[in-house]
């Protein structure tokens, strides 16, 4: 079975430029989640949605940073513009509980480096 | 503070070793506990989920303590591909997500 398919696996870009990146999660896992990993912060959530509805997005940096989920196969989170401070790597993940009180199944992740 | 607070290590132990992590969490309501692995440069999978009894599978043990708010894992024998990040992870239910910790480092050398 295809597990969370995230891409690009890497992107370089330079600061100003806008950034997609992009998310299938399993098929039938209805909460999709945005985290971001760095050395300094760890892991955090950025935003996640059940049922393709966004609930909490308390994670969010700021306003540079915007997630959709058109549909419950496919969700992208855009940054725009971007700064080196939005390098890192970034998850996204799905699973079958609602809020991800289950487990979480994690893509390999979007590694994003910003000149 | 942070919710959840995890010695970062790093854990340098030979093989064969048992080794243990603590984590501590802040919210007395969080309901369920895990513990993730990740490797260097990859994704967190799940390692497993902490009972209130505590659980075993194979060498890893994990166990809660409700009333300190930690939970613990241990690891006997340890093999040279236990060497990874581990994660501790609590939820609350009603918040609707999971909070990591910064993980624990382990690097088991021969």
């Amino acid at each position: 079975d295809a597990g969370v398919i995230q891409s690009p696996r890497h992107e370089v870009t330079e600061m100003g430029q806008e950034v997609t990146l992009r998310c299938k999660p399993i098929s039938g896992h209805n909460s999709l989640f945005w985290y971001r990993q760095t050395m300094m912060r760890g892991l955090e959530l950025l935003i996640y949605f059940n049922n393709n509805v966004p609930i909490d997005d308390s994670g969010m940096p700021e306003d540079r940073f915007s997630a959709k989920m058109p549909n419950a196969s496919f969700s992208t989170l855009k940054i725009q513009p971007s700064e080196p401070r939005d390098s890192a790597v970034y998850f996204c993940a799905s699973s079958t509980r609602v809020g991800g009180t289950g487990e979480l199944f994690f893509g390999e992740g979007s590694r994003l480096t910003v000149l | 503070r942070k919710e959840v607070e995890q010695d970062p290590g790093p854990f340098n132990v030979p093989e064969g070793a048992t080794v243990a992590f603590n984590c501590t969490y802040s919210n007395s309501a969080s309901q369920s506990f895990f513990w993730y692995r990740q490797d260097c440069r990859k994704e967190p999978k799940l390692l497993m989920s902490v009972y209130s009894s505590g659980n075993e599978d194979g060498r890893f043990t994990a166990q809660l303590n409700r009333a300190s708010q930690y939970i613990s894992l241990l690891i006997r024998d340890s093999k040279l591909s236990d060497s990874a990040t581990y994660l501790c992870v609590v939820n609350k239910v009603s918040a609707g997500k999971s909070t990591f910790g910064d993980g624990t480092t382990l690097t088991v050398k021969p």
